[in-house]
């Protein structure tokens, strides 16, 4: 079955914790993103990954790092969490549909990851 | 930033019912996109129009996009209490930018 898995799906942590958040994905799928979801302000992209060792800042990367050192696979670290970090986390891949200007993305997620920081 | 606006934010029918949403973008876009959410989990992907159509079809989805407008909207006829769940627009290619959704409850 085609899919986006992420891991953990729950994460309760401290602040200064360092954790990882893995997402991969079966599809063979070049690109690949990381968003934030907090209510009233919708999905906000953290990073994304056009290919392997090709990364790129979304709108809010402070306080994250990522990798991507196979196609399949694009952790999210967080080095130092803080409560402002809590949040509901998405991972997503596509393809890039290069027939279409801007290059179209149709995007499957992942089931989410649920963070808390305290 | 937010590029694409739902409108409402909150919707409430009866099944049977067509449920309408609207999307606002701010700048020039090729494509947009609408993502359906259930409850907390992730997003489905319903339904992608070209910046050079005005209208697509996709079983009981239409959706329509007005360039000259900036805006988009998604038309859900004979509703389900299955439709009941968040509903966003994308915009952006590599920098996928949603909007805050529209959360529609279908009522059996």
């Amino acid at each position: 079955e085609a899919q986006v898995t992420q891991n953990p799906r729950y994460l309760i942590t401290v602040t200064g914790k360092k954790l990882t958040v893995t997402c991969s994905q079966n599809m063979n799928h070049e690109y690949m993103s990381w968003y934030r979801q907090d209510p009233g302000l919708g999905l906000r992209q953290i990073y994304y990954s056009m290919n392997v060792e090709v990364t790129d800042k979304g709108d809010v990367p402070e306080g994250y790092k990522v990798s991507r050192k196979e196609k399949r696979n694009f952790p999210l670290i967080l080095e130092s969490p803080s409560p402002n970090q809590t949040s509901l986390y998405f991972c997503a891949s596509s393809f890039i549909d290069r027939s279409a200007v801007g290059g179209a993305n149709v995007l499957t997620f992942g089931a989410g990851s649920r963070l808390t920081v305290l | 930033s937010q590029q694409g606006e739902e409108d409402p934010q909150a919707l409430s029918i009866q099944e049977g019912e067509n449920a309408t949403m609207n999307c606002s973008y701010k700048t020039s876009i090729n494509n947009l996109q609408w993502y359906r959410q259930n409850s907390g989990r992730g997003l489905v992907h319903l339904i992608l129009i070209r910046s050079n159509e005005r209208e697509k079809h996709s079983g009981r989805l239409r959706v329509t996009l007005d360039t000259s407008k900036k805006s988009s909207s998604l038309l859900i006829t004979a509703s389900r209490a299955a439709d009941t769940a968040s509903y966003f627009c994308a915009t952006g290619g590599f920098k996928t930018i949603f909007g805050a959704g529209t959360r529609l409850f279908v009522k059996a």
